[in-house]
């Protein structure tokens, strides 16, 4: 059973608009919740992160939104650029006493970027 | 720095071969771990490890054998490989499990089991 989905598989975008990509999950134990970004040939590298006790995180061009009771978070580019062309992975985290639980990672969305 | 390493970057086996993918880190990271990529299929994790001498299973842990003797080698062992085995396999390390601490991903092993 799938505990993060990423229902879109791709996603084109042109330059200069906003890209949004979806994230659902159904744990409701998750409490913590990132996005990784990863180039063809590479290993994933870290984006941007959001706990449960806020609904909106950003960091330059990027903005994660969180809405807990729907179990959905998002991940907004504005402006989008060519080099955001990627694949793009939502993770959950749940924190129990013994600490963090491992990533849960979503399938991933290929966001292509169009100049 | 090298962050994270993973060697080899390709790897073609013959079913029934063993082999041993290594990673190994130099941040002085006591959490490690490996993940599977398969395509649509997404990030899944292998097997984990909270310092030198702990390891735990992951979600798709069959298969593979795992140890951590020193805190910056990882080592991913494959006992007798299956075409099931292809995948891309990543590598990660972070300070500790508290998820405030970032974890950095090697560039992958692609594995072909023929």
């Amino acid at each position: 059973d799938q505990q993060v989905k990423q229902n879109s598989p791709s996603l084109s975008v042109q330059e200069g608009r906003i890209s949004i990509l979806n994230c659902d999950y159904t744990n409701s134990m998750f409490d913590y919740f990132l996005w990784y970004k990863k180039y063809p040939a590479e290993g994933p590298t870290f984006l941007i992160s959001i706990s449960s006790i806020k609904d909106k995180n950003e960091d330059g061009r990027f903005t994660v939104f969180l809405n807990k009771s729907a179990k959905h978070l998002s991940l907004h580019i504005v402006p989008s650029q060519p080099g955001d062309s990627a694949v793009y992975f939502c993770a959950a985290s749940a924190l129990y006493n013994s600490g963090n639980t491992p990533l849960v990672f979503g399938k991933g969305t290929r966001l292509s970027v169009i100049a | 720095n090298a962050g994270v390493t993973q060697t080899p970057k390709f790897q073609v086996l013959k079913t029934g071969q063993s082999m041993t993918l290594q990673c190994a880190q130099d941040m002085n990271h006591e959490y490690m771990s490996w993940y599977r990529q398969d395509p649509g299929m997404g990030l899944r994790l292998i097997h984990y490890s909270v310092g030198a001498g702990i390891t735990d299973q992951g979600e798709v842990p069959n298969g593979y054998n795992v140890s951590r003797s020193t805190t910056e080698d990882f080592p991913l062992r494959l006992l007798s490989a299956a075409p099931s085995q292809t995948s891309v396999y990543f590598c990660a390390s972070s300070y500790s499990t508290d998820i405030n601490n970032e974890q950095f991903f090697g560039p992958g092993t692609r594995l072909t089991v023929l």
